[in-house]
C-alpha cells in the first residue's frame, strides 16, 4: 500500500500561472481532503469530497477547484496563482468523516 | 463554530523529561479528539485519538484524556526523546454528517540529548 501520493514534492510559479497538484489514495477511502499549511497557522481546508462525483467547499476555497471523477484521486488546481498561495499543501484521506484521516507528504508550492 | 486551541510554542526539553501540551477545544456537540504528529518534511500521521468523555488515547508512550468537564485533551508523555521531537497537532471532529477536522495552531517541540 502506497496510502496517499502526492506530487509533486515542490514547484515554483510565476503570478497568474496555472498548475494542478495531484493527490491518489490507495485506500478505497470514500473522503478526500485538500488542506494548506501556513507557518504558525495550523490547517486549513480548502475543498473536501464524500465520494467520486462530489466535491464541496472547505474554509478557504478562493483561488482553487477542484474535480473527483475516481474515487482514488481528488487533484486541485490553481487558476491564477498569486503570492498568497505560497504554502505547503497537504492532501489525505479517510473512510469516513469521524475516523482518521491519512495524509500524504504534501506539495511546498511558492508563487513569486 | 468549532475551534481548538493549543498552547503557545516552541518547547524545549531535555531527554527524559516529561512532557505536557496543553489542548482545549469549543464544540456544539460531542466531538472526537485527536492528535496528530508531523516529523520533520513529512505529511501529519495519528498519534491517538479518543471519540467520548473519559475515554484515554495512547500510542508510542504517549497518552491523552478525553476531559468533558473542562474541554480538555492534553498529551502527556513521561520520558520524552529525541526522536520525539515535530510538530504536534490537536484536532476534533464533531459527530454531524460530513463534519470536517478542525485543527489547532500545533506546537513545535524539540528534544535535545
Amino acid at each position: 500500500n502506497a496510502g496517499v501520493t502526492q506530487t509533486p514534492k515542490f514547484r515554483i510559479l510565476k503570478i497568474g500561472q496555472s498548475m494542478t497538484l495531484q493527490c491518489t489514495q490507495d485506500m478505497n477511502h470514500n473522503y478526500m481532503y485538500w488542506y494548506r499549511q501556513d507557518p504558525g497557522m495550523g490547517l486549513k481546508l480548502i475543498y473536501y469530497s464524500v465520494g467520486a462525483g462530489i466535491t464541496d467547499k472547505g474554509e478557504v476555497p478562493n483561488g482553487y477547484n477542484v474535480s473527483r471523477s475516481t474515487t482514488e484521486d481528488f487533484p486541485l488546481r490553481l487558476e491564477l496563482a498569486a503570492p498568497s498561495q505560497t504554502s505547503v499543501y497537504f492532501c489525505a484521506s479517510s473512510y469516513s468523516h469521524r475516523e482518521t484521516q491519512y495524509f500524504g507528504p504534501g506539495t511546498r508550492l511558492l508563487v513569486l | 463554530g468549532d475551534s481548538v486551541t493549543q498552547m503557545e510554542g516552541p518547547v524545549t526539553l531535555s531527554e527524559e523529561a516529561f512532557l505536557t501540551i496543553n489542548c482545549t477545544y469549543t464544540a456544539t456537540g460531542y466531538p472526537s479528539l485527536f492528535w496528530y504528529v508531523q516529523y520533520p518534511g513529512e505529511g501529519l500521521q495519528l498519534l491517538l485519538k479518543a471519540t467520548k468523555a473519559d475515554d484515554k488515547g495512547s500510542n508510542k508512550g504517549f497518552e491523552a484524556t478525553y476531559r468533558k468537564e473542562t474541554t480538555s485533551f492534553h498529551l502527556e508523555k513521561g520520558s520524552v526523546q529525541v526522536s520525539d521531537s515535530a510538530v504536534y497537532f490537536c484536532a476534533l471532529s464533531e459527530a454531524g454528517a460530513n463534519s470536517k477536522l478542525t485543527f489547532g495552531k500545533g506546537i513545535t517541540l524539540s528534544v535535545r540529548p
